[in-house]
């Protein structure tokens, strides 16, 4: 147990719809990042966050939007959902930016 | 164009056997480099992280290399168990003015065989 917790486990929606997927932190860790894993496909980075204030950002589409709140938990929101959006969405924390980061358990998404 | 290539895409190795993946980049300036262990549909667990200054790194079984010269690093996998079976990710952190950039690898897919 990697000490981060992400909700919900599972997430099955249609397409247009619009989901938000929510990350807590390990205790102490500032830097929360956010990662997409298609099926058999490798880590996307998406976007990062550090103490409030974005940091980093990957191939992340515009409809999707993140923020990470005074409790340093982590919200993904993913908007107007396609099919291609199907996939596990990763959260990880560090206490610091560029330090090893710990992998929640995922979220799997599903759009149909 | 920073870049992380690892080899090979799978490699199929019986139980007790020793392997060797690799991971070669084009990242600068360069951070650090992390090899993860995934398995199947969950979070990647990191096994080691190396900077600039170092060669060799274990965790147990696993044992890291890493050669700044040349932009590559090996993990080798001792006396391979069934539950080594997974696929290994390498991570390369660059970092310019203050903004770190993740390269991720696609990583190696290993079956252990009994």
């Amino acid at each position: 147990d990697s000490g981060v917790t992400q909700t919900p486990k599972h997430l099955i929606t249609a397409t247009g719809q619009r989901v938000t997927l929510r990350c807590s932190p390990r205790s102490g860790d500032l830097s929360v990042y956010w990662y997409q894993q298609s099926l058999d496909q490798g880590l996307q980075f998406l976007i990062q966050y550090y103490n409030g204030e974005e940091r980093a950002k990957g191939n992340i589409l515009e409809r999707f939007s993140a923020q990470q709140f005074p409790d340093l938990h982590s919200e993904l929101n993913l908007s107007s959902l396609e099919l291609g959006d199907s996939a596990l969405y990763f959260c990880a924390s560090s206490p610091n930016e560029g330090y090893e980061q710990y992998f929640g358990p995922g979220t799997r998404l599903t759009v149909t | 164009k920073n870049q992380v290539e690892q080899s090979p895409q799978s490699l199929i190795i019986l139980e007790g056997k020793n392997c060797t993946l690799q991971c070669n980049y084009t990242v600068s300036p360069f951070s650090n480099l992390r090899w993860y262990k995934q398995d199947t549909g969950r979070g990647p667990v990191s096994l080691t992280i190396m900077t600039f200054s170092e060669n060799t790194k274990s965790n147990g079984r696993y044992t890291a290399t890493l050669d700044a010269d040349t932009k590559q690093s090996s993990l080798h996998i001792t006396a391979s168990q069934l539950s080594d079976s997974a696929s290994y990710i390498c991570v390369v952190t660059g970092i310019r003015s203050g903004t770190y950039k993740y390269i991720f690898g696609t990583g190696t897919r290993l079956k252990v065989l009994a």
